[in-house]
């Protein structure tokens, strides 16, 4: 079957602007997560979802960045008030159910640039 | 908080000889995941091996295979038999079990295999 999809899979704004980054799990997957991952870096935790909530929002780094999973599927990354340091990739994974022992299964990213 | 933490940012290999990377981690838990996520340039993270903190015995998959040693928080990943597709960032990852499941990454090393 498809694995994780994320689009687009580049995006590039100016400082100050809007942007949402989109992420399609594996069908069947109820859990989700985001990280961010900046250059020389290893991904880092964002956020990560149980179905249609948010389970753990700890590593959101300010209230500029939000994310929605509204029917349990599909979820979308919603950074405002874009700054030149959210440059980044930005990573979302699935796995089955979010058991600690399961796989995450990880998309391609979406290369963020805020110029 | 837990650390993990790669101290080989760079690692070179000649094609079908054997590599060890190298992973050390903090945490005052005794249950826990670690984990081994390959990626490729331009490709995908994919999972390459996982160790459960519990069990004793090293896994291994294929040619790859880890050493842990629990009490020196040491999780080494040994690539037998070298082959150009190996190449890419290796990422040692620590999952807590009793966390909501996000990963925690190293920064990673860039394995480059030769011809």
């Amino acid at each position: 079957g498809a694995g994780v999809s994320q689009t687009p899979s580049n995006k590039v704004t100016e400082k100050g602007k809007y942007v949402e980054l989109r992420c399609d799990p594996i069908s069947g997957h109820t859990a989700l997560y985001w990280y961010r991952q900046s250059l020389g870096q290893g991904p880092e935790f964002l956020i990560y979802f149980q179905g249609t909530g948010a389970a753990d929002d700890s590593g959101l780094p300010n209230d500029r960045f939000f994310a929605v999973r509204p029917e349990g599927s599909v979820s979308t990354l919603k950074i405002q008030r874009t700054e030149r340091g959210d440059s980044a990739m930005y990573l979302c994974a699935s796995s089955l159910g979010g058991g600690v022992q399961e796989t995450q299964y990880f998309g391609p990213g979406t290369r963020l640039l805020v110029l | 908080a837990q650390t993990v933490t790669q101290s080989q940012p760079e690692m070179s290999v000649q094609e079908a000889e054997t590599v060890t990377l190298s992973c050390t981690y903090d945490t005052s838990e005794s249950d826990y995941y670690l984990f081994w996520y390959k990626q490729p340039p331009s490709r995908q993270m994919i999972l390459v091996i996982r160790q459960e903190a519990y069990k004793q015995q090293n896994a291994t998959e294929n040619r790859f295979s880890v050493n842990f040693q629990k009490a020196a928080k040491s999780f080494s990943l040994k690539i037998s038999d070298s082959q150009l597709g190996d190449a890419a960032m290796y990422f040692c990852a620590y999952r807590s079990a009793g966390s909501q499941g996000n990963l925690i990454f190293g920064k990673g090393t860039k394995l480059s295999v030769k011809p």
